[in-house]
Protein backbone atom coordinates (compact mmCIF):
# COMPACT_ATOMS: atom_id res chain seq x y z
CA UNK A 1 0.00 0.00 0.00
CA UNK A 2 1.46 3.45 -0.78
CA UNK A 3 1.67 5.54 1.92
CA UNK A 4 3.14 8.92 2.53
CA UNK A 5 3.29 10.97 5.79
CA UNK A 6 4.44 14.53 5.87
CA UNK A 7 5.98 15.60 8.94
CA UNK A 8 7.71 19.38 10.16
CA UNK A 9 5.03 21.37 9.98
CA UNK A 10 4.37 24.04 12.72
CA UNK A 11 4.05 27.84 14.39
CA UNK A 12 6.49 30.05 13.19
CA UNK A 13 7.44 33.61 12.87
CA UNK A 14 7.46 35.40 9.57
CA UNK A 15 10.98 35.64 8.54
CA UNK A 16 12.24 32.04 10.01
CA UNK A 17 12.49 28.42 8.12
CA UNK A 18 11.05 25.30 8.37
CA UNK A 19 11.84 22.12 6.92
CA UNK A 20 9.26 19.80 5.73
CA UNK A 21 9.69 16.14 5.13
CA UNK A 22 7.65 13.13 3.62
CA UNK A 23 8.55 9.83 3.91
CA UNK A 24 7.01 7.27 1.99
CA UNK A 25 6.56 3.80 1.53
CA UNK A 26 4.81 0.74 -0.70
CA UNK A 27 6.41 1.71 -3.60
CA UNK A 28 9.58 2.38 -5.73
CA UNK A 29 10.08 5.82 -4.45
CA UNK A 30 13.20 6.26 -6.91
CA UNK A 31 10.99 5.36 -9.80
CA UNK A 32 8.77 8.37 -9.33
CA UNK A 33 8.59 12.42 -9.48
CA UNK A 34 7.19 14.20 -6.30
CA UNK A 35 5.42 17.27 -5.70
CA UNK A 36 4.32 19.56 -3.27
CA UNK A 37 0.86 21.00 -2.96
CA UNK A 38 -0.24 23.49 -0.44
CA UNK A 39 -3.54 24.32 0.73
CA UNK A 40 -4.18 28.12 2.26
CA UNK A 41 -7.01 27.83 5.41
CA UNK A 42 -10.11 27.94 3.37
CA UNK A 43 -8.75 27.92 0.05
CA UNK A 44 -8.22 26.50 -3.28
CA UNK A 45 -4.91 24.02 -3.88
CA UNK A 46 -1.94 25.66 -4.89
CA UNK A 47 0.71 23.73 -6.79
CA UNK A 48 4.17 24.28 -5.29
CA UNK A 49 7.31 22.65 -6.47
CA UNK A 50 8.23 18.96 -8.50
CA UNK A 51 11.48 17.20 -8.07
CA UNK A 52 12.70 14.67 -10.41
CA UNK A 53 13.47 11.00 -9.56
CA UNK A 54 17.43 12.05 -9.47
CA UNK A 55 16.80 15.34 -8.16
CA UNK A 56 18.08 16.65 -11.34
CA UNK A 57 15.36 18.75 -12.31
CA UNK A 58 13.36 20.82 -10.16
CA UNK A 59 10.45 23.49 -10.54
CA UNK A 60 8.65 25.95 -7.92
CA UNK A 61 5.72 28.15 -8.45
CA UNK A 62 6.71 32.05 -8.65
CA UNK A 63 5.93 33.07 -5.18
CA UNK A 64 8.06 30.39 -3.63
CA UNK A 65 10.83 30.67 -6.28
CA UNK A 66 14.95 31.78 -4.18
CA UNK A 67 12.62 30.86 -1.22
CA UNK A 68 11.65 27.43 -0.81
CA UNK A 69 14.08 24.22 -2.25
CA UNK A 70 12.88 20.70 -2.59
CA UNK A 71 15.01 18.16 -2.62
CA UNK A 72 14.83 14.08 -1.95
CA UNK A 73 17.08 11.28 -0.48
CA UNK A 74 15.94 8.38 -2.75
CA UNK A 75 17.94 6.28 0.20
CA UNK A 76 15.43 7.30 2.70
CA UNK A 77 12.44 7.39 1.01
CA UNK A 78 12.22 10.23 1.66
CA UNK A 79 11.01 13.84 -0.08
CA UNK A 80 12.19 17.36 1.92
CA UNK A 81 10.89 21.05 1.69
CA UNK A 82 13.20 23.56 3.29
CA UNK A 83 11.33 27.10 3.47
CA UNK A 84 13.22 30.03 4.37
CA UNK A 85 11.66 34.08 4.94
CA UNK A 86 8.58 32.33 5.90
CA UNK A 87 5.61 34.88 4.96
CA UNK A 88 2.36 34.62 6.31
CA UNK A 89 0.78 34.07 2.36
CA UNK A 90 2.48 30.53 3.28
CA UNK A 91 0.48 29.69 6.13
CA UNK A 92 -1.33 26.54 4.29
CA UNK A 93 -1.57 22.61 4.85
CA UNK A 94 1.48 21.15 2.48
CA UNK A 95 0.81 17.98 1.15
CA UNK A 96 3.35 15.84 -0.38
CA UNK A 97 2.15 13.71 -3.55
CA UNK A 98 3.47 10.84 -5.88
CA UNK A 99 3.36 12.22 -8.96
CA UNK A 100 2.88 10.30 -12.58
CA UNK A 101 4.01 10.99 -15.84
CA UNK A 102 7.24 12.97 -16.81
CA UNK A 103 6.66 16.60 -15.37
CA UNK A 104 9.16 18.47 -18.02
CA UNK A 105 6.15 17.71 -20.39
CA UNK A 106 3.56 19.18 -18.57
CA UNK A 107 1.29 16.39 -18.46
CA UNK A 108 1.86 14.96 -14.91
CA UNK A 109 -0.50 14.46 -12.05
CA UNK A 110 -0.89 13.06 -8.86
CA UNK A 111 -2.40 9.74 -7.83
CA UNK A 112 -1.24 9.47 -3.98
CA UNK A 113 -1.22 12.17 -1.39
CA UNK A 114 -0.23 12.42 2.20
CA UNK A 115 -2.28 13.61 4.83
CA UNK A 116 -0.73 16.86 5.40
CA UNK A 117 1.06 19.39 7.39
CA UNK A 118 -0.28 22.64 8.77
CA UNK A 119 2.64 25.22 8.34
CA UNK A 120 1.15 28.70 10.65
CA UNK A 121 3.70 31.73 9.91
CA UNK A 122 2.49 34.79 12.08
CA UNK A 123 4.03 36.86 15.19
CA UNK B 1 -6.59 33.90 -9.10
CA UNK B 2 -6.06 30.67 -11.44
CA UNK B 3 -5.57 30.23 -14.76
CA UNK B 4 -8.71 27.60 -14.56
CA UNK B 5 -11.86 28.36 -13.87
CA UNK B 6 -14.67 26.62 -11.94
CA UNK B 7 -17.97 27.72 -10.84
CA UNK B 8 -18.21 28.21 -7.13
CA UNK B 9 -20.69 25.25 -6.81
CA UNK B 10 -23.56 22.99 -8.15
CA UNK B 11 -25.71 21.02 -6.87
CA UNK B 12 -27.84 18.24 -7.62
CA UNK B 13 -30.45 15.80 -6.20
CA UNK B 14 -29.83 12.18 -5.75
CA UNK B 15 -29.72 10.25 -8.80
CA UNK B 16 -29.29 13.55 -11.49
CA UNK B 17 -26.57 14.31 -13.34
CA UNK B 18 -23.97 17.62 -12.70
CA UNK B 19 -21.57 18.76 -14.72
CA UNK B 20 -18.45 21.07 -13.43
CA UNK B 21 -16.82 23.01 -15.86
CA UNK B 22 -13.26 24.35 -16.13
CA UNK B 23 -12.55 26.65 -18.37
CA UNK B 24 -8.53 27.51 -18.98
CA UNK B 25 -7.28 28.60 -22.51
CA UNK B 26 -5.28 28.48 -25.56
CA UNK B 27 -2.02 28.12 -23.13
CA UNK B 28 -2.76 25.17 -21.12
CA UNK B 29 -6.56 23.38 -22.13
CA UNK B 30 -6.44 24.29 -25.30
CA UNK B 31 -2.63 23.64 -25.43
CA UNK B 32 -3.85 20.35 -25.42
CA UNK B 33 -2.73 19.66 -22.38
CA UNK B 34 -4.06 16.61 -20.28
CA UNK B 35 -6.63 17.47 -17.33
CA UNK B 36 -7.23 15.89 -14.24
CA UNK B 37 -10.04 15.61 -11.55
CA UNK B 38 -9.93 15.66 -7.85
CA UNK B 39 -11.93 14.71 -5.03
CA UNK B 40 -11.71 16.79 -1.82
CA UNK B 41 -13.61 16.15 1.31
CA UNK B 42 -13.64 18.71 3.62
CA UNK B 43 -10.47 17.97 6.68
CA UNK B 44 -9.19 15.34 4.10
CA UNK B 45 -6.45 15.10 1.45
CA UNK B 46 -7.28 15.32 -2.29
CA UNK B 47 -8.08 12.25 -3.99
CA UNK B 48 -7.29 11.50 -7.55
CA UNK B 49 -10.35 11.24 -9.74
CA UNK B 50 -9.53 11.41 -13.21
CA UNK B 51 -6.49 11.70 -15.19
CA UNK B 52 -5.08 11.67 -18.97
CA UNK B 53 -8.59 14.16 -19.48
CA UNK B 54 -10.83 11.05 -18.73
CA UNK B 55 -9.36 7.66 -17.67
CA UNK B 56 -10.63 6.68 -14.31
CA UNK B 57 -7.97 5.42 -11.75
CA UNK B 58 -8.75 1.59 -10.30
CA UNK B 59 -11.63 1.63 -7.56
CA UNK B 60 -13.72 5.06 -9.15
CA UNK B 61 -17.49 4.53 -9.82
CA UNK B 62 -18.13 4.88 -13.55
CA UNK B 63 -20.26 7.84 -12.61
CA UNK B 64 -18.07 10.03 -12.77
CA UNK B 65 -16.62 10.60 -16.59
CA UNK B 66 -14.13 13.20 -18.12
CA UNK B 67 -14.04 14.96 -21.43
CA UNK B 68 -12.37 18.28 -23.06
CA UNK B 69 -13.18 20.73 -26.15
CA UNK B 70 -10.90 23.56 -26.55
CA UNK B 71 -10.07 25.84 -24.02
CA UNK B 72 -12.54 23.52 -21.78
CA UNK B 73 -13.05 20.73 -19.71
CA UNK B 74 -16.05 19.05 -18.05
CA UNK B 75 -16.28 16.58 -15.21
CA UNK B 76 -19.84 14.75 -14.76
CA UNK B 77 -21.40 13.28 -12.53
CA UNK B 78 -23.92 10.75 -12.97
CA UNK B 79 -26.40 8.98 -10.63
CA UNK B 80 -25.89 11.91 -7.98
CA UNK B 81 -25.86 10.19 -4.23
CA UNK B 82 -24.68 11.93 -1.22
CA UNK B 83 -21.27 10.57 -0.66
CA UNK B 84 -20.46 12.68 -3.93
CA UNK B 85 -20.78 15.82 -1.92
CA UNK B 86 -17.44 17.35 -2.07
CA UNK B 87 -15.04 20.02 -3.14
CA UNK B 88 -13.15 18.92 -6.96
CA UNK B 89 -10.48 20.38 -8.29
CA UNK B 90 -9.42 20.49 -11.91
CA UNK B 91 -5.81 20.87 -12.73
CA UNK B 92 -3.47 20.98 -16.13
CA UNK B 93 0.08 22.56 -16.89
CA UNK B 94 0.17 26.38 -18.24
CA UNK B 95 3.04 26.63 -21.06
CA UNK B 96 2.37 30.74 -20.75
CA UNK B 97 3.65 31.02 -17.07
CA UNK B 98 6.75 29.97 -15.13
CA UNK B 99 3.73 28.86 -12.98
CA UNK B 100 3.58 25.90 -14.55
CA UNK B 101 1.29 23.30 -12.85
CA UNK B 102 -2.07 24.84 -11.99
CA UNK B 103 -5.67 24.11 -10.55
CA UNK B 104 -8.82 25.21 -11.07
CA UNK B 105 -10.47 27.32 -8.27
CA UNK B 106 -12.66 24.46 -7.47
CA UNK B 107 -16.50 23.76 -6.96
CA UNK B 108 -18.49 22.53 -4.37
CA UNK B 109 -20.72 20.19 -4.97
CA UNK B 110 -23.93 19.71 -3.01
CA UNK B 111 -26.84 16.96 -3.22
CA UNK B 112 -30.05 18.37 -2.50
Amino acid sequence: EVQLGESGGGLVQPGTSLRLSCAASGFSFDYYWMTWVRQAPGKGLEWVANIKQDGGEKYYVDSVKGRFTISRDNAKNSLYLQMNSLRAEDTAVYYCARTRKDCSGGNCYYDHWGQGTLVTVSS
Amino acid sequence: QSVLTQPPSVSGAPGQRVTISCTGSSSNIGADYEVHWYQQFPGTAPKLLIYGTGIRPSGVPDRFSGSKSGTSASLAITGLQAEDEAEYYCQSYDSSLSTSYVFGTGTKVTVL
